[in-house]
């Protein structure tokens, strides 16, 4: 079944490391997002990505980092200069951004830093 | 950036009643999408509205396109337990701009 996958779905890191979120795609989508969620907050976009080894940030893209080296790939590095990263992440995909078709959206990594 | 402003914030409601939520922008939008999110899961869009005066079902979900373009608005009646959850609007006013703002989120309890 066609869909998207992040993992793990629960994350524990201790404060001041660097962790890195997965989200893959067999959507053959060429667009992927990364939104974070905190309580009573919506979803706040991280950043996104057009195509392959492009990428650009978000309204809050700062502690973060992202790479898109395959179509099928956008994983999302939370850093240590990144103030309050306990948070829900989420990935998202679309099949182009030009026409923003509807977004089909991951289960979600809750990372906690302790 | 875009002000998207969505109420209200939660409701408590018996099971069987109707429920309306709504959002509102701050600009002239072209497209808004309503995801509802169950508990630790990602989004799953329930309707999609692509012009002014618009209303769209989906079961006993019913959505509108505010005639002004900068509001709409969802309708679910006689709710029953599973439709707890937090439900969002998205928009996008078009013009180049094609990332979604999403609203903040509409919590809905349902008592059986």
């Amino acid at each position: 079944d066609g869909g998207i996958t992040q993992s793990p779905k629960y994350l524990f890191r201790k404060e001041g490391q660097n962790v890195t979120l997965s989200c893959e795609q067999n959507l053959n989508h060429d667009a992927m997002y990364w939104y974070r969620q905190d309580p009573g907050q919506g979803l706040r976009l991280i950043y996104y990505s057009q195509i392959v080894n492009d990428f650009q940030k978000g309204d809050i893209a700062e502690g973060y980092s992202v790479s898109r080296e395959k179509k099928e790939s956008f994983p999302l590095t939370v850093t240590s200069a990144q103030k309050n990263p306990t948070a829900f992440y989420l990935c998202a995909s679309s099949t182009r951004l030009a026409t923003w078709n509807e977004q089909f959206f991951g289960p979600g990594t809750r990372l906690t830093v302790l | 950036g875009q002000q998207l402003n969505q109420s209200p914030q939660s409701m408590f409601i018996q099971e069987g009643e109707d429920v309306s939520m709504n959002c509102t922008s701050s600009s002239i939008f072209n497209t808004w999408l309503w995801y509802k999110q169950d508990p630790g899961e990602g989004p799953v869009l329930l309707i999609a509205l692509y012009k002014a005066g618009e209303l769209t079902s989906n079961g006993r979900l019913t959505a509108q396109f505010g005639i002004t373009r900068k509001d709409s608005f969802l309708n679910i009646s006689a709710s029953i337990p599973s439709d707890v959850g937090i439900y969002f609007c998205a928009g996008r006013t078009g013009g180049g701009s094609y990332i979604p703002t999403f609203g903040r989120g509409t919590s809905l309890i349902v008592h059986p």
